[in-house]
């Protein structure tokens, strides 16, 4: 029920771009994606709801596949600020919340 | 605004003890969400709750408890504590309506919880 998250963990150098992919093997109704920095709480970055809808920050983008019950989190431009942890969140039809497995993003000079 | 408060920051039990943490949501927001916080397990979703009803539940044993007060504070209970409950246990507050998980929560900075 808990969606997987690929990869587990990347390494970037500023400027370089990243994508992050969350798989859920449930209907999915909205996927959501938040960063946490180290000893710091999650922080809101997207929703994506079924039938298109997005709500989020300007300079992040994200996908949502609703068939296929997959998302991808593009991070372009990257700089050292978007170093952290990024889950997927998925919230199924049946109105369940599970948070993703994490991927650990590193920026580096 | 002020943001999601919780309280205590850090707490240390023993087993067989019991515990409850406070959540203090956004002024406005009606529902909140518990979660649980591992290394090895990552986030764990507890329970949500809105307008001081439970709305949904996560597959946690019921050793684990909460309840909404009118004014949306929340408070979550653990009995019998185990030394796998050990972990930071954080809570969000939303909008609500349509239901928490479909809205953005905002976090607070959580409750470490330590069981010896």
């Amino acid at each position: 029920q808990q969606p997987v998250q690929s990869p587990q963990a990347v390494i970037l150098r500023e400027g370089e771009d990243a994508v992050i992919n969350c798989s859920s093997s449930k209907a999915l109704y909205s996927v959501h994606w938040y960063r946490q920095k180290h000893g710091e709480a999650p922080v809101f970055l997207m929703i994506l709801l079924k039938g298109g809808e997005q709500k989020g920050h300007e300079k992040i983008s994200a996908s949502f596949n609703e068939k296929k019950q997959q998302s991808s989190l593009y991070l372009t431009a990257s700089q050292l600020s978007y170093s952290g942890t990024y889950f997927c969140g998925t919230a199924t039809t049946g109105n369940q919340f599970y948070f993703g497995t994490g991927t650990s993003l590193t920026v580096i000079p | 605004k002020a943001g999601v408060t919780q309280t205590p920051r850090y707490l240390i039990k023993t087993r067989g003890q019991q515990v409850t943490l406070s959540c203090s949501p956004i002024s406005g927001h009606r529902s909140v969400s518990w979660y649980q916080q591992t290394p090895g397990q990552g986030l764990q979703f507890l329970f949500e709750y809105f307008s001081e009803t439970q709305r949904n539940k996560g597959n946690f044993p019921g050793r684990f408890s909460g309840r909404q007060f009118s004014n949306s504070r929340s408070e979550m209970n653990v009995s019998t504590l185990e030394l796998g409950d050990s972990a930071l246990y954080l809570c969000a507050s939303s909008v609500g309506g349509g239901g928490g998980s479909y809205n953005e929560q905002f976090f607070g900075p959580g409750t470490r919880l330590t069981v010896l």
